[in-house]
């Protein structure tokens, strides 16, 4: 079935830093990646997607490209601000469900 | 565009009681998706309708949990004789399709089973 690693958290970063969430997959066909986002005591909410391999999905200066190559999607943040604190969810859609990783709590501090 | 709602945000109850959940999706929406939440941890699938048919079930989704979305609008969600491990954020979902179109979320309810 299909499956989505990423990395163990929690991660602290100082304000302006250079931010790195690693996702690695596992599906069958072509899955849609995407990943969410989680603020303290609110729901998901999409940060960006991609459908293909090589798309670059963008969103609020964070990028993540679609490596089929190596079955990928980290998630980067050239510069990472106090208000970026959250839980971040890697997903995939096969088809009709999404399949979650566990999340990466960030924190980042003044 | 009022987004996913959810209702009640949080559900406290007594082990053995049912509770429901409701879940308003997005209006065009024919996809509807209700995931379950544990702390630490990354939603899980738990059921999925189109328009008013239930079309697939998690193995997650003991007999005590039984969904419904009669017509095809708002669902519902419910536990019967709830037990401690049903203590969960219980999220929905909706989508205009199948991939790749993403799915939106509600807020959630958080169920706490005492």
């Amino acid at each position: 079935g299909n499956s989505v690693t990423q990395m163990e958290g929690p991660v602290t970063l100082s304000e302006e830093a250079f931010l790195t969430i690693n996702c690695t997959y596992t599906a069958t066909g072509y899955p849609s990646l995407f990943w969410y986002v989680q603020y303290p005591g609110e729901g998901l909410q999409l940060l960006l997607k991609a459908t293909k391999a090589d798309d670059k999905g963008s969103n609020k200066g964070f990028e993540a490209t679609y490596r089929k190559e190596t079955t990928s999607f980290h998630l980067e943040k050239g510069s990472v601000q106090v208000s970026d604190s959250a839980v971040y969810f890697c997903a995939l859609r096969g088809y009709q469900k999404v399949t979650f990783g566990t999340g990466t709590k960030l924190q980042v501090i003044p | 565009d009022t987004g996913v709602s959810q209702d009640p945000r949080h559900k406290i109850t007594k082990r053995g009681q049912n509770v429901t959940f409701r879940c308003d999706p997005i209006s065009e929406h024919n996809r509807l998706y209700w995931y379950r939440q544990t702390l630490g941890q990354g939603p899980e699938f738990l059921t999925y309708f189109q328009n008013e048919a239930q079309l697939e079930k998690s193995r997650l989704l003991s007999d005590r949990f039984s969904a419904e979305r009669p017509k095809g609008s708002f669902s519902t969600l419910e536990i019967q004789r709830t037990e401690q491990g049903d203590s969960a954020m219980y999220l929905c979902a909706s989508s205009l399709g199948d991939s790749p179109y993403e799915q939106y979320f509600g807020p959630g309810t958080r169920l706490t089973v005492t």
